[in-house]
């Protein structure tokens, strides 16, 4: 069982947008703003999406989104591309503890 | 920018201990506001945390894995390696070393080694 808990699978259509949850406790996602998205797609190495819940590093497209509220974090697509097609993992950072990642959300673009 | 370029096996016997280092290129392991980590990923299967290291030399531990890890650094060669004592088969995984940076106010994992697949089998 994964500390973060996601959905496994998400999808929808170009164009349309997807929000994927990701949901902690008091002492982690909703103690602290050190929420952390990677995309992974098959066969590569997991890519930083979205940092300190809302902040995009240089690169990632504005399509991406992070947002929290309470223990959830989410990640929102907007305008899908089929390139989004992948999976998406959370993480939590606390300090001076373990890291927590949640179990991986299937994005499939139809 | 930074690179990591990992080194060990990619097979390992069970019961054996699994070694992995990573050589950090361009940067340096001893600045302050960063660490050093390893995660893994089982064939098929989700992001496991392991560990990591930082600056100051405090380590912290995956709980589950705790009683059969080291992670250790020499900062003459600018690496930092992971030790994993009397594997399985469930340790079979592409195993990932990672920088992460925290400040304070901020916190991110954004470079991370082209990962090793180490395979625990006889």
């Amino acid at each position: 069982q994964s500390a973060l808990t996601q959905p496994a699978s998400v999808s929808g259509s170009p164009g349309q947008s997807i929000t994927i949850s990701c949901t902690g406790t008091s002492s982690d996602i909703g103690a602290y703003n050190y929420v952390s998205w990677y995309q992974q797609h098959p066969g590569k190495v997991p890519k930083l999406m979205t940092y300190d819940v809302t902040t995009r590093p240089s690169g990632v497209s504005n399509r991406f989104s992070g947002s929290k509220s309470g223990n959830t974090a989410s990640l929102t697509i907007s305008g899908l591309q089929a390139e989004d097609e992948a999976d998406y993992y959370c993480s939590s950072y606390k300090p001076g503890s373990p890291m927590l990642f949640g179990g991986g959300t299937k994005l499939t673009v139809l | 920018q930074v690179q990591l370029l990992q080194s060990g096996p990619g097979l390992v016997k069970p019961s054996e201990t699994l070694s992995l280092t990573c050589s950090v290129y361009r940067g340096s392991i001893t600045v302050d506001i960063f660490y050093w980590s390893w995660i893994r990923q089982p064939a098929g299967k989700g992001l496991e945390w392991i560990g990591r290291i930082e600056t100051s030399g405090s380590i912290t531990y995956n709980p589950s894995l705790r009683s059969r890890l080291t992670i250790s650094r020499d900062t003459s060669k600018n690496e930092f390696s992971l030790r994993l004592r009397s594997v399985t088969a469930a340790d079979t995984a592409v195993y990932y070393c990672t920088r992460g940076w925290f400040t304070g106010g901020s916190n991110g994992m954004d470079v991370l080694g082209p990962g090793t697949r180490v395979t625990v089998s006889s």
